[in-house]
C-alpha cells in the first residue's frame, strides 16, 4: 500500500550492530503496528501504538524498542542485532474503532533484514 | 487467549475449479475476522472482513468467506480459481473488545493451469 512506506526495504547488518527501521504513513491513522514475518510462523506482533503517547508491547518485544515520533511516524530499533532477528518486518496502520472501517490494518511493503 | 488456526500449509487447485482455504479461530466474545493475501515480495493486502451481520462476506477479486459461529470458522472461498490467485493467504482475528490482530501461520495457494 503506497500510503504506508518503510525504509530501508532491504538491510544486511552484523551481529551487535544497532539498526533502525522506519515507517511513515499518509493515511491519517492513529494506530500503528510493527510485525515480523518468519516462514511457517505467520506474522507476530512486536509493538503497537494507539497514539503518539501510547506504546504497547506485543507478543515478541524482547530485543526490540520503538519510538512514535509523530502520528505519521513509527520506528523500530534493534539495539544489538542478533542472527535470529533475521526476518521480514512489516509496519501497519489502522483507524480508530467505530469509524466504520472495521479495524482492518493497512500494511507497508516490508523490510527484509538479514543479521550476519 | 486469542488464536487462529490455518490447518493447511498448502492448497493446490486447478484453474477454473472452486477453492477453499480454511480458518478456525478462538476468541473471547464476538470476533472481528479478516483475510489478507500476500503476493511475492509484497506487503499484505486486505481481502475481506466479517464484523457483524450477514454470515457470507464478499471481498476483493471475487473472494468470499463464510462466518460460522458454531464451528468457529471463517473459510475463504472462490467459485473459480485463477492462476493469478496463487499467493500466501492469512486469516486474522481480533476480539471486539481487544486491541491487536492475531494472524494465522498462512496457507500457500497454488493454482495450476
Amino acid at each position: 500500500d503506497a500510503d504506508v512506506t518503510q525504509t530501508p526495504r532491504n538491510r544486511i547488518t552484523k551481529t551487535g550492530k544497532r539498526i533502525m527501521l522506519e515507517c511513515s504513513q499518509t493515511k491519517g491513522h492513529d494506530r500503528m503496528y510493527w510485525y515480523r514475518q518468519d516462514p511457517g510462523l505467520g506474522l507476530r506482533l512486536i509493538y503497537y501504538s494507539f497514539d503518539v503517547k501510547d506504546i504497547n508491547k506485543g507478543e515478541i518485544s524482547d530485543g526490540y524498542s520503538v519510538s512514535r515520533q509523530a502520528q505519521a511516524k513509527f520506528s523500530l530499533s534493534l539495539e544489538s542485532a542478533i542472527p535470529n532477528q533475521t526476518a521480514l518486518y512489516f509496519c501497519a496502520t489502522s483507524d480508530l474503532p467505530g469509524t466504520g472501517v472495521g479495524n482492518e490494518q493497512f500494511f507497508g511493503p516490508g523490510t527484509r533484514l538479514t543479521v550476519l | 487467549a486469542q488464536s487462529v488456526a490455518q490447518p493447511e500449509d498448502q492448497v493446490n487447485v486447478a484453474e477454473g475449479n472452486p477453492l477453499t482455504v480454511k480458518c478456525t479461530y478462538s476468541v473471547s466474545g464476538n470476533p472481528y475476522l479478516f483475510w489478507y493475501v500476500q503476493y511475492p515480495n509484497r506487503g499484505l493486502q486486505f481481502l475481506l472482513k466479517y464484523i457483524t451481520g450477514d454470515n457470507l462476506v464478499k471481498g476483493s477479486y471475487g473472494f468470499e468467506a463464510e462466518f460460522n459461529k458454531s464451528q468457529t470458522s471463517f473459510h475463504l472461498k472462490k467459485p473459480s480459481a485463477l492462476v493469478s490467485d496463487s499467493a500466501l493467504y492469512f486469516c486474522a482475528v481480533k476480539a471486539q473488545a481487544g486491541t491487536a490482530l492475531i494472524f494465522g501461520k498462512g496457507t500457500t495457494l497454488s493454482v495450476s493451469s
